[in-house]
């Protein structure tokens, strides 16, 4: 049972314009969200996240929205840059006040930024 | 600071054997996560240890293994190798402290295991 999905496997932006990657999840439990951007070759990455009491956090050209009663969040990259090109995965947490990891992943998405 | 590191970066094994893969988190960072990367299903948790002890746990058979040494470093162990074992492995970091909201994680570059 994949309890965070990315429905969309990839996807193709033109450069300077918005990316949009979807994410969602089943379990009401999750109250902390993640995005993490991957390289071949390399570990993911850390981007950004949001805690399930706000509905949305910015880091430069990155914002992360949640829609809690849809079970739903999104990555918006403004704008898009050839080096944002790689896979974004989604993850999920139960619990993370007590300062555990247990990260549920989603399967990615390969955004390609074409110049 | 150096980064998380795995070793070795690729292994071949063969059916039935076992294997250890090892990992050196940032210093100072005492929270260890492994998870296994395959084709079509993400980054699957397999385990998390916390000043040697294993603090969490995803669902995998008890073939799957680890451990966590005084210095933090790690190792996690698969024995019996099957074919479907066959993955990236990684591991990932944190110091487990809370800045702001955030619960980084730190990932190594991982180790590819190929079982024929």
């Amino acid at each position: 049972d994949q309890q965070v999905k990315q429905n969309s496997p990839s996807l193709s932006v033109q450069e300077g314009r918005i990316s949009i990657l979807n994410c969602d999840y089943t379990n009401s439990m999750f109250d902390y969200f993640l995005w993490y951007k991957k390289y071949p070759a390399e570990g993911p990455t850390f981007l950004i996240s949001i805690s399930s009491i706000k509905d949305k956090n910015e880091d430069g050209r990155f914002t992360v929205f949640l829609n809690k009663s849809a079970k739903h969040l999104s990555l918006h990259i403004v704008p898009s840059q050839p080096g944002d090109s790689a896979v974004y995965f989604c993850a999920a947490s139960a619990g993370s006040w007590s300062g555990t990891y247990k990260y549920i992943f989603g399967t990615g998405t390969r955004l390609k930024v074409l110049a | 600071k150096a980064g998380v590191t795995q070793t070795p970066r690729y292994l071949i094994k063969t059916r039935g054997q076992q294997v250890t893969l090892s990992c050196s988190p940032i210093s100072g960072h005492r929270s260890v996560s492994w998870y296994q990367q395959t084709p079509g299903q993400g980054l699957q948790f397999l385990f998390e240890y916390f000043s040697e002890t294993q603090r969490n746990k995803g669902n995998f058979p008890g073939r799957f293994s680890g451990r966590q040494f005084s210095n933090s470093r790690s190792e996690m162990n698969v024995s019996t190798l099957e074919l479907g074992d066959s993955a990236l492995y990684l591991c990932a970091s944190s110091p487990n402290t809370i800045r702001g909201n955030s619960y980084e994680q730190y990932f190594g570059p991982g180790t590819r295991l190929t079982v024929t």
